[in-house]
Formats: C-alpha cells, sequence, structure tokens
C-alpha cells in the first residue's frame, strides 16, 4: 500500500524566514497531495492541496511542489510568522471519490520572533 | 470551523469498557471518515462511510465498528477497550460529487482516555 515519508519532523526558524517541508510517496498511483496544519488541541486544517496534473500551486504565503517522476511533494511557506507555530502533516490518496488519505508523520514547526 | 462537528470532546473509561462517538459531517458532504491519532502511530485511517453504506476499510480493530446514519451522522463504537486504544479519534467529511477529487475536512476530535 501507499507510504508517505515526511522530513523533517521538527523545524525551527526565525520570523520571517522561509521554511520548507518535504514528503515523498511510493505509489505511483497516488494523485492527490494534500497538507494539514494542526495547532494544539485542534483538528487538522486543509491548507493547500495539489492534484498531479499540476507542478505547483500557490495560495499567498504558501506553495505547493510536486515532482511525479521523483514521487515527491514539498511545502514551503515565505515570510514566516509566530501563528505558522503548529504540526504540519503532508499526505497522499489516489483521489478518486472516497480513498483514504495517508498521512506523513508531522513536522513541527516552530518560528520564534 | 470546519463545519464538521464531534461529540463528545474528552473521554474518560476503564479498561474492557464500550464507548460511542459520534460526528456530524459538514452540510452536504455524503462521505464520512475515521481516523485514530497516537503519538506512535500518527493519523491512521481507520473506516469511511459513504450515504450510509461502508466504502474502505483501514486499520480499524475487530473491536472497533462504525456506522452511518440516514441523516448522515456517523458513530465509532470502541469495545472492550484496552490501554493502547488511547487516542485521539477525527471524523472528516468530504462532498463526493462525481469527481476524482478528495478534499477531506476534519472536526475538532474527541480524545478518548482508557485507565
Amino acid at each position: 500500500g501507499e507510504n508517505v515519508e515526511q522530513h523533517p519532523s521538527t523545524l525551527s526558524v526565525q520570523e520571517g524566514d522561509s521554511a520548507v517541508i518535504k514528503c515523498t510517496y511510493s505509489d505511483s498511483a497516488s494523485n492527490y497531495f494534500p497538507w494539514y496544519k494542526q495547532e494544539l488541541g485542534k483538528g487538522p486544517q486543509l491548507i493547500i492541496d495539489i492534484r498531479s496534473n499540476v507542478g505547483e500551486k500557490k495560495d499567498q504565503r504558501i506553495a505547493v511542489t510536486l515532482n511525479k517522476t521523483a514521487k515527491h511533494f514539498s511545502l514551503h511557506i515565505t515570510e514566516t510568522q509566530p501563528e505558522d507555530s503548529a504540526v504540519y502533516f503532508c499526505a497522499a490518496s489516489k483521489g478518486q471519490a472516497g480513498t483514504a488519505l495517508i498521512f506523513g508523520k508531522g513536522t513541527t514547526l516552530s518560528v520564534s520572533s | 470551523d470546519s463545519g464538521v462537528t464531534q461529540t463528545p470532546k474528552h473521554l474518560i473509561t476503564a479498561t474492557g469498557q464500550r464507548v460511542t462517538l459520534r460526528c456530524s459531517p459538514r452540510s452536504g458532504d455524503l462521505s464520512v471518515y475515521w481516523y485514530q491519532q497516537s503519538l506512535d502511530q500518527g493519523l491512521q485511517f481507520l473506516i469511511q462511510y459513504y450515504n450510509g453504506e461502508e466504502r474502505a476499510k483501514g486499520n480499524i480493530l475487530e473491536r472497533f465498528s462504525a456506522q452511518q446514519f440516514p441523516d448522515l451522522h456517523s458513530e465509532l463504537n470502541l469495545s472492550s477497550l484496552e490501554l493502547g486504544d488511547s487516542a485521539l479519534y477525527f471524523c472528516a467529511s468530504s462532498v463526493i460529487a462525481g469527481g476524482p477529487y478528495n478534499e477531506q475536512f476534519f472536526g475538532p476530535g474527541t480524545r478518548l482516555t482508557v485507565l
């Protein structure tokens, strides 16, 4: 079955710096790749996603890139702010209606001011 | 706020007991997913229901079961509880409108503690 590896497990940056989190997946049939942000005591919140027919997607300070050949995708956060501090999860699925998400282990991002 | 609601927020019980977790999906969403989040296993898919019928199964123990009712709310039943069942249980919902995409929106979770 699908396996998603996520790195790094922890990431500390200064406010204003960029942060990059990388994920690799094993199943070449996967075609939907969402990213979730989880704050303490809350459920995961969908922040951005990308489909396999797109190489890059941006939403304000957040961008995601996908390399289908290498089977990896990355989350880029620019101009980080203290409120970006949270645990970030990548996930993959085959994108068909009703397919479960397979999650990476998460990255704890700490942004210090 | 994702629009997905879960009750209760916290649940403390003893080994061997049975509990029921409840989830109401976002308005208009037909599919409900249950996930378990533990420190050692991360976020793991348990089971999915679509419009009242079981659609997919993941790493769900035989002691666990779920159902989705005609009003689309779902319940996850956990029985013969063990210490290792202590975890956060999340419900997510999605609209399945015939397309290939699978945006899932998560509820706030139920924290289960088994003593």
